[in-house]
């Protein structure tokens, strides 16, 4: 059992580049989520989904992208990169229902720098 | 926002002494969770405590809520230099769900051994 699994760990882009940060889970969560920490902000949310096919955006989601056709990925795309996207992305998952629900299970992190 | 906020945003204490952190917030709340960080990697849930609960144990963390002040402290007894860590609140407004928990800043803590 993995857990939340983010893909890369650390990236450098030049201003404009796109990418796509990756985000699998194995735990069957139907919930998933994207935040950014930057210094002294604390974790602000980006997007988030319920399920498969169903996402929303969050406090912070401009220049952001998400999709979630299956349960377990949940891709986050920038679209054209800023040096103001230079930060730290975490992507969580929880339950829905159920004695485990409202607790949310972190990956490890993607740094990323934009020049 | 219902952004919690953490106070103090640093503490620093001597292993075995206790440390406590505060966490104010702003709007009706279904639960408060806790959850800590260490340096360079994801958060970690430690606890989460209900809106109608008032007193949580685990271990050595107690956590107490108080809805009438939108207010909420964890206590770590017999500190370890191992509770080095940043922690965060985190609440989920009563209307909405687990999905969009909104974090607190955070507060810093190191242990000195």
């Amino acid at each position: 059992n993995a857990g939340v699994t983010q893909t890369p760990k650390f990236q450098v882009l030049k201003t404009g580049q796109s990418m796509t940060l990756q985000c699998a889970q194995d735990m069957n969560h139907e919930y998933m989520s994207w935040y950014r920490q930057d210094p002294g902000m604390g974790l602000r949310l980006i997007h988030y989904s319920v399920g498969a096919g169903i996402t929303d955006q969050g406090e912070v989601p401009n220049g952001y992208n998400v999709s979630r056709s299956t349960t377990e990925d949940f891709p986050l795309r920038l679209l054209s990169a800023a040096p103001s996207q230079t930060s730290v992305y975490f992507c969580a998952s929880s339950y829905s229902g159920g004695s485990l629900a409202n607790i949310q299970y972190f990956g490890a992190g993607t740094r990323l720098s934009v020049l | 926002s219902q952004q919690g906020e953490e106070d103090p945003q640093a503490l620093s204490i001597q292993e075995g002494e206790n440390a406590t952190m505060n966490c104010s917030y702003k709007t009706s709340i279904n639960n408060l969770q806790w959850y800590r960080q260490n340096s360079g990697r994801g958060l970690v849930h430690l606890i989460l405590i209900r809106s109608n609960e008032r007193e949580k144990h685990s271990g050595r963390l107690r956590v107490t809520l108080d809805t009438s002040k939108k207010s909420s402290s964890l206590l770590i007894t017999a500190s370890r230099a191992a509770d080095t860590a940043s922690y965060f609140c985190a609440t989920d407004a009563e209307e909405g769900g687990s999905e969009k928990l909104v974090f607190g800043k955070g507060t810093k803590l190191t242990v000195n051994p």
